[in-house]
């Protein structure tokens, strides 16, 4: 069956570590999103890229990194200058096609916790 | 910049009774997509239902129906029936067409079915 994974489920990080969530698709969807979950604040968009090797910031990138080196895979690191990263992770895809879009696909997410 | 407003944070109903949750947007596109996603407490994200704006007939999806209205830049979805398998949070967003496809989420409606 096609559709997005997100390991770990979930992910326990010291202060001052860098830590990778990773996200694999195997829908052939050319667009891939990072996004934040916290209580009260909905959805806010980390990273997108709609290419490979190609990416673009969200609204929150600040103590964030991506990569794009495959189609399938859009790794999301979250850097010790990231100062409040306890929040559930949410990695999308979606299909580029001009004109249309019928949604995202998300992954079932990983939930870190800076202990 | 788009900004999508969900005035109810919780919301209940009884089960088999209807229930409707709001929605409203800001923007200045004429040629845009509305969605519905359901969360529910496996917070894995599921779509709902899809409105494209430059469609007049509100979309349906077996018990699942929206009123959009967009001069009032209004997106509602009624639940029609509700089930237990309902309850969950429903968050609304807003996409802007022919763009990255990046969406701009509302902060949520945490809606319970009572039996």
């Amino acid at each position: 069956d096609g559709g997005i994974t997100q390991s770990p489920k979930y992910l326990f990080r010291k202060e001052g570590q860098n830590v990778t969530l990773s996200c694999e698709q195997n829908l052939n969807h050319d667009a891939m999103y990072w996004y934040r979950q916290d209580p009260g604040q909905g959805l806010r968009l980390i990273y997108y890229s709609q290419i490979v090797n190609d990416f673009q910031k969200g609204d929150i990138a600040e103590g964030y990194s991506v990569s794009r080196e495959k189609k399938e895979s859009f790794p999301l690191t979250v850097t010790s200058a990231q100062k409040n990263p306890t929040a559930f992770y949410l990695c999308a895809s979606s299909i580029l096609v001009s004109g249309a879009n019928y949604g995202y696909t998300f992954g079932s997410g990983t939930r870190l916790t800076v202990v | 910049a788009q900004t999508v407003t969900q005035s109810q944070p919780e919301m209940s109903v009884q089960e088999a009774e209807t229930v409707t949750l709001s929605c409203t947007y800001d923007t200045s596109e004429s040629n845009y997509y509305l969605f519905w996603y359901k969360q529910p407490p496996s917070r894995q994200m599921i779509l709902v239902i899809r409105q494209e704006a430059y469609k007049q007939q509100n979309a349906t999806e077996n018990r699942f129906s929206v009123n959009f209205q967009k001069a009032a830049k209004s997106f509602s979805l009624k639940i029609s029936d509700s089930q237990l398998g309902d309850t969950a949070m429903y968050f609304c967003a807003f996409m802007k067409r022919n763009t990255g496809n990046q969406f701009y989420f509302g902060t949520g409606t945490s809606l319970t079915v009572i039996p």
